[in-house]
């Protein structure tokens, strides 16, 4: 069965405090890993996609990087505005996707 | 584009009332999907679409049904509502089945008293 965690469940920044949030997969044969943002009363909102240990792709503050059992999602110097969940998302050899609970971030001004 | 639009936003039932969820997109997607978002579970599948006329079911089916007459349209069906269907139900569409990452509509939340 194909699992996905993410870790930590909560965490709290300071402005400017870079960090990461992590997602470990058990998934088979892997046909894409997902990081999705959403903020409270709304649908997830699609940032990326990796397909193969080594990948990584940026956008703004947000990097996310794959390897073969883990996904990172690094935020350097976050801003208040970056304050929301964050899910990751595991499509195995089956085409389903596969969610983690999500990490819920909060950046301080 | 609209995207994925969803309807209602906000529904409440009582426990035995049947309603359907509605879901269309504009993206001439091939795979649509239904999820239900439950505090401390995450989001769950319920039943997919690959194509038109064909469904299949997720991880959670029971108390749903679906179809897919049109590329555009895919409404999830509540038989009999219970109290347990209480959630956040999101839809979602992406190119195809395989590789590509799925768009999310703006969710119906659920109450059944």
């Amino acid at each position: 069965e194909d699992q996905v965690t993410q870790s930590p469940e909560a965490l709290r920044l300071q402005e400017g405090e870079s960090s990461s949030l992590n997602c470990s997969y058990t998934v088979s044969g892997l046909r894409g890993l997902f990081w999705y943002r959403q903020d409270p009363g709304k649908g997830p909102e699609f940032l990326f996609t990796l397909y193969s240990a080594g990948e990584e792709k940026e956008k703004e503050r947000l990097k996310a990087t794959l390897t073969k059992k883990e996904s990172f999602l690094h935020i350097t110097a976050p801003k208040p505005e970056d304050s929301a969940t964050y899910l990751c998302a595991a499509r195995g050899s089956n085409y389903k996707l596969t969610f983690g609970k999500g990490t819920l971030l909060t950046v301080n001004p | 584009n609209a995207g994925v639009t969803q309807t209602p936003k906000f529904q409440v039932l009582k426990t035995g009332q049947s309603m359907t969820l509605q879901c269309a997109q504009d993206m001439n997607h091939e795979y649509m999907s239904w999820y239900r978002q439950d505090p401390g579970m995450g989001l769950r599948l319920i039943h997919y679409s690959v194509g038109a006329g064909i469904t299949d079911q997720g991880e959670v089916p029971n108390g749903y049904n679906v179809s897919r007459s049109t590329t555009e349209d895919f409404p999830l069906r509540l038989l009999s509502a219970a109290p347990s269907q209480t959630s956040v139900y999101f839809c979602a569409s992406s190119y195809s089945a395989d590789t590509y990452e799925q768009y999310f509509g703006p969710g119906t939340r659920l109450t059944v008293t």
